[in-house]
């Protein structure tokens, strides 16, 4: 089974600046890569997300992530955030013959003016 | 829009009860799922559903139980509340032939007291 490691755990960021939240996986043949977005008292949202061809995905409100096999990564990427996307992000990954997701323990995004 | 409906925000309850959280989707997905979510862990699996009456167990399905009698509608069955199982508990539903869930309700906010 996967698992998936978010490193850090919150992640302060100014207004307009660009982001990346960091997501590395464990090693498999291959793999389904997430990334979901939950606002204050919501559900998650699905970002988006990586089952097969090019390595650079590219999802809602301006967000990208890349696929990079030999380090075991998917992080997520913005070039410029704003205050509304202040959030928890949680990255996730199954085994492309398993069934369940496996959830990161979840970034908190804390964008400041 | 898909919608996936949790009947409670918020829910107290004592030791000892027995507990139904309720899900309903209003898009014929075939898949639906249970999840908790407590800081720091991320999202776990607890059952997920993926036809009528049909159920597998996820990775933390003890003290759980499920039913799914009409397609639409998910329930999670605590069968004597524990005070471990206070958290957060997410529904959410993917269509047929997806195991990775695309739209979440807004959860629901369980003590057990």
């Amino acid at each position: 089974a996967q698992s998936v490691t978010q490193l850090d755990s919150q992640v302060p960021v100014f207004e307009e600046a660009p982001v990346e939240l960091r997501c590395n996986y464990s090693s498999s043949v291959s793999v389904y890569l997430f990334w979901y977005v939950q606002y204050p008292n919501q559900g998650l949202q699905l970002l988006l997300k990586y089952l097969s061809g090019s390595t650079l995905v590219k999802g809602i409100n301006g967000f990208e992530a890349e696929f990079n096999k030999s380090q075991t990564s998917f992080h997520l990427r913005k070039p410029s955030v704003h205050i509304s996307d202040t959030a928890e992000y949680f990255c996730a990954a199954s085994d492309t013959g398993r069934r369940a997701l496996t959830f990161g323990s979840g970034t908190r995004l804390q964008v400041q003016p | 829009d898909v919608k996936v409906t949790q009947s409670s925000r918020y829910l107290v309850k004592r030791t000892g009860e027995k507990v139904f959280l309720e899900c309903v989707q209003d898009m014929d997905h075939e898949n639906m799922f249970w999840y908790r979510q407590d800081p720091g862990l991320g999202l776990r699996l607890i059952y997920f559903s993926y036809d009528v009456k049909m159920k597998e167990k996820g990775d933390i399905p003890e003290g759980y139980s499920v039913s799914r009698e009409k397609k639409e509608r998910f329930s999670l069955i605590l069968e004597s509340a524990s005070t471990n199982q206070t958290s957060m508990y997410l529904c959410a539903s993917t269509p047929g032939g997806g195991f990775q869930p695309q739209h979440f309700g807004d959860g629901t906010r369980l003590s057990i007291l």
